[in-house]
């Protein structure tokens, strides 16, 4: 059964620092792998989307690295501002293939940006 | 653009009561989702659909139903609520081919008393 963990559960860092989030997984037979963002009392907003193929991702401020055969993705942040402040999710795509495949979730890390 | 939409966004109910959160996307996306959340618990699939008059169970079935009787619309039933699923639910949805991002609504905040 795959399994998602993110570490740490919680960061706190003052505004201007680059940061790194940190999502693993069990099975590396994945479709692709996606972060997402929510704000209090939101829904998910997807920021990058890692397919099984690629390496990483950007957008913006944002750079998402995959490496699959180790099971493992980050979350880059750089130059951090308090508007970055959220809960910020992985999931994995089971690879069903197609139309099927869940998403699998890990449980967060609530990121506090200090002014 | 509208995207995912849940309705209602806050409930209360009391134990044994039914009801029936509605979800509906306007991006003819094949692929939809229930999802819900808890303290620590994080995101857990309920149960999903692949297309139209297509669902299958997810990790956390038991005491919900769901039907798709159209793409646009994918609603979760309650059939007797339990103070257990006084949770936050979240309905999601995605093209059905090639790797496409999944979206989300803004949830329905459930309260069973």
């Amino acid at each position: 059964k795959q399994e998602v963990t993110q570490i740490p559960a919680a960061l706190s860092v003052p505004e201007g620092e680059n940061l790194v989030l940190n999502c693993s997984f069990t099975d590396s037979a994945i479709y692709n792998l996606q972060w997402f963002r929510q704000d209090p009392g939101k829904g998910l907003t997807s920021l990058l989307l890692i397919q099984s193929s690629q390496r990483e991702q950007t957008s913006g401020r944002l750079n998402a690295s995959l490496d699959k055969s180790s099971g493992r993705s980050t979350l880059y942040i750089a130059a951090s501002q308090p508007g970055d402040s959220a809960t910020y999710l992985c999931a994995v795509r089971e690879n069903y293939g197609g139309s099927q495949g869940n998403l699998i979730f890990g449980k967060g890390t609530k990121l506090s940006v200090k002014p | 653009n509208a995207g995912v939409t849940q309705t209602p966004k806050f409930q209360v109910l009391k134990t044994g009561q039914s009801m029936t959160l509605q979800c509906a996307q306007d991006m003819n996306h094949e692929y939809m989702s229930w999802y819900r959340q808890d303290p620590g618990m994080g995101l857990r699939l309920i149960h999903y659909s692949v297309g139209a008059g297509i669902t299958d169970q997810g990790e956390v079935p038991n005491g919900y139903n769901v039907s798709r009787s159209t793409t646009e619309d994918f609603p979760l039933r309650l059939l007797s609520a339990a103070p257990s699923q006084t949770s936050v639910y979240f309905c999601a949805s995605r093209g059905g081919y090639g790797n496409q991002p999944q979206h989300f609504g803004d949830g329905t905040r459930l309260s069973i008393l």
